[in-house]
């Protein structure tokens, strides 16, 4: 089966750090892509991991780790267009991209 | 970088209707498309995977007749909500991947195509 998990809500103010983990489940594994979808708008691309470690692009940072099943983005510098809801989605077999439900952070001035 | 074009990106009919929703690969062929489902505050549901020249392929549960997919071309898929009904209002989104199937590449996502159905 597939699974995926992140928390529905984080909080964070202006300027701060914030981390969103994310733990899968997937039949066949071929890589994780995190993506930014603000309200009614569809989701933009924000990175990619094959591989174990930290991936760095710019106030963004992703981290995998496949032998536990786990993915975490980093966003630094918040700014208040940082409000968005963040997807995790690990690529399966078959070339699927299956989709959380999404972390729906919001930042605070 | 490639871009998915989607259109219309809103519609409203009536109960009973049919409506059409296309997506275009601008610059780059895509022998594969995506066709997913979102409804408020839920995640981005997978209907169907569009293949190029051969029947889609659908997900459980998501019923083929009432969800027709057609993709013709390289840059073309086209999604057709048959006999609408309000429970089918909902944010529908295609993507792309620039790529061969099986290569692991960027999804783009077309702009997504809100339908209400009265």
């Amino acid at each position: 089966g597939q699974n995926i998990d992140q928390p529905t809500e984080m909080t964070a103010t202006e300027g701060a750090i914030v981390q969103i983990n994310c733990t899968y489940q997937t039949s066949g594994f071929n890589g994780l892509f995190w993506y930014q979808q603000h309200a009614g708008e569809a989701p933009t691309f924000l990175s990619y991991n094959v591989l174990d470690g930290l991936e760095e692009k710019g106030r963004f940072s992703s981290f995998l780790s496949r032998s536990k099943g786990y993915s975490y983005l980093l966003l630094k510098e918040l700014q208040m267009k940082d409000s968005a809801s963040y997807l995790c989605a690990p690529l399966g077999g078959g070339d699927k991209l299956i989709f959380g439900t999404g972390t729906r952070l919001q930042v605070f001035p | 970088g490639a871009v998915v074009s989607q259109h219309p990106s809103w519609v409203i009919c009536k109960s009973g209707t049919s409506v059409k929703i296309e997506c275009r690969s601008l610059d780059f062929q895509a022998t594969t498309m995506f066709w997913y489902r979102q409804f408020p505050k839920q995640s981005l549901m997978l209907m169907a995977t569009s293949n190029e020249g051969s029947k889609a392929t659908y997900e459980q549960g998501v019923e083929k007749d009432k969800f027709l997919i057609n993709h013709a071309s390289l840059t073309l898929s086209t999604l057709t909500v048959t006999s609408a009904h309000p429970e089918d209002s909902s944010f529908y989104i295609c993507s792309a991947r620039v790529g061969r199937q099986g290569q692991t590449g960027e999804l783009f996502f077309g702009e997504g195509s809100r339908l209400t159905v009265l």
